[in-house]
Order: structure tokens, then C-alpha cells, then sequence
């Protein structure tokens, strides 16, 4: 199985500031096949399931702020938030579809400072 | 917009079977290729359980639950479907059943599932 870890476990950011929450894989995830990374993040508040907010490392749902954006390769990722709302506490994930079984991070918990 | 809604028993009997479906509203199951379930417990954080293509005809499944899983589609019904056996109060967690098989979106609300006597 690939493992994901991330980090931090926690993180307190001021409002306006950038939060840069980090992941990274056991083995890489990119694929020759289609030249992607095959890792997506996802935003979970209390008693909602998880939202998606980026695949293929670095692409946008529709409908995700733009101050939400991913970037990284092969192992290494990152989820940066340019400038943190209210609204964006939350625990977030990274997921890899690169291969069976699908693994998640176990998560980044973002308050606010 | 397609929409997920899981049910099934919340409390399960050690050794019994725990069995939820998942209803597709707003779409067809054959709006998407593949279908998942995933599992979230404080512990072990979010466990994926597997997925099932829209037909039913194949299934993948988490190797560490491979010998208990079953998911079925259900077309008639718009629905699929997850039979865990021979629980242990390790299987109690909430269950969501999600669209896709890499990345998933958009995800059932969750169903809390417990194993007791």
C-alpha cells in the first residue's frame, strides 16, 4: 500500500494569511501513462462528509475558490491556501488513485490564530 | 446534480453482517463509471473499502477487508450496495458511499455503523 503522510498534524493561521499544509507519498504517484499525478486533496468540516477540492495535484474543482490551489510532483505536495476565511477551518486530505488499495493522509486539522 | 444517500441498520451484532445501500438521486448510476465506498473512524482516519463499476460486472476491494466485502449495483433501483461479514467493533465507523473511482466527489452525508451486542 502507498502511504500518505502529511504534515503538519495541526496548524493555526491568522485570517489573510497563507496556510501550506504538506503530503507526501511512500512511493511516487505520477504515471507515465497519462503524465499526471494521480493525487487529489480534499476539505472536511464537522458532521459533513469530505469535499473535494483538487485532482490531479493541481487541478481546481469547479466551484473551489481560487484561493485554493495544489502543486507538487511524484512524491512531494502541497495544499496552499493563499489567504485563509473563516470558512476554511476545517481537516483536510490528500488521496492517492494511483494504484490500489486507495490511500488517504490521516489528516490536517487548519484553525484559525 | 447527483446526489448520495446512504442507509442500512446503525447497530450491527459482532459476527453478523453489516449491509448498506446507497442511493443515487439526480443521475443515473451510469451517469459514472465507478462507484465507492470509504469508511472514517477517529483512529484509523478514512479507510477506502472499494468501488464497483456501474454495471457490477467488476469490484475492487481493499485487500485488509478483501475476504469480507461485497458490493453489488442494484440498476432498477439506482442504487449500490456493501455487505461487510463477520463484523468485530473494529468495523464500527461511519460509512459514505461516493461517485467515482480516483478522485471522489460528490459523497453520501455518511451513515454511523456500530458493532455491539
Amino acid at each position: 500500500d502507498i502511504v500518505m503522510t502529511q504534515s503538519p498534524d495541526s496548524l493555526a493561521v491568522s485570517l489573510g494569511e497563507r496556510a501550506t499544509i504538506n503530503c507526501k507519498s511512500s512511493q511516487s504517484v505520477f504515471h507515465r501513462s497519462n503524465s499526471r499525478d494521480h493525487l487529489a486533496w480534499y476539505q472536511q468540516k464537522p458532521g459533513l462528509p469530505p469535499k473535494l477540492l483538487i485532482f490531479w495535484a493541481s487541478s481546481r474543482e469547479s466551484g473551489v475558490p481560487d484561493r485554493f490551489s495544489g502543486s507538487g510532483s511524484g512524491t512531494d505536495f502541497t495544499l496552499t491556501i493563499s489567504s485563509l476565511q473563516p470558512e476554511d477551518v476545517a481537516v483536510y486530505y490528500c488521496q492517492q488513485y494511483y494504484n490500489t488499495p486507495r490511500t488517504f493522509g490521516q489528516g490536517t486539522k487548519l484553525e484559525i490564530k | 446534480q447527483v446526489q448520495l444517500q446512504e442507509s442500512g441498520p446503525g447497530l450491527v451484532k459482532p459476527s453478523g453482517t453489516l449491509s448498506l445501500t446507497c442511493a443515487v438521486s439526480g443521475g443515473s448510476i451510469s451517469s459514472s463509471n465507478w462507484w465507492s465506498w470509504v469508511r472514517q473512524t477517529p483512529g484509523k482516519g478514512l479507510e477506502w473499502i472499494g468501488e464497483i463499476y456501474h454495471s457490477g460486472v467488476s469490484a475492487n476491494y481493499n485487500p485488509s477487508l478483501k475476504s469480507r466485502v461485497t458490493m453489488s449495483v442494484d440498476k432498477s433501483k439506482n442504487q449500490f450496495s456493501l455487505n461487510v461479514s463477520s463484523v468485530t467493533a473494529a468495523d464500527t465507523a461511519v460509512y459514505f458511499c461516493a461517485k467515482g473511482q480516483q478522485w471522489l466527489e460528490p459523497w453520501g452525508q455518511g451513515t454511523l455503523v456500530t458493532v455491539s451486542s
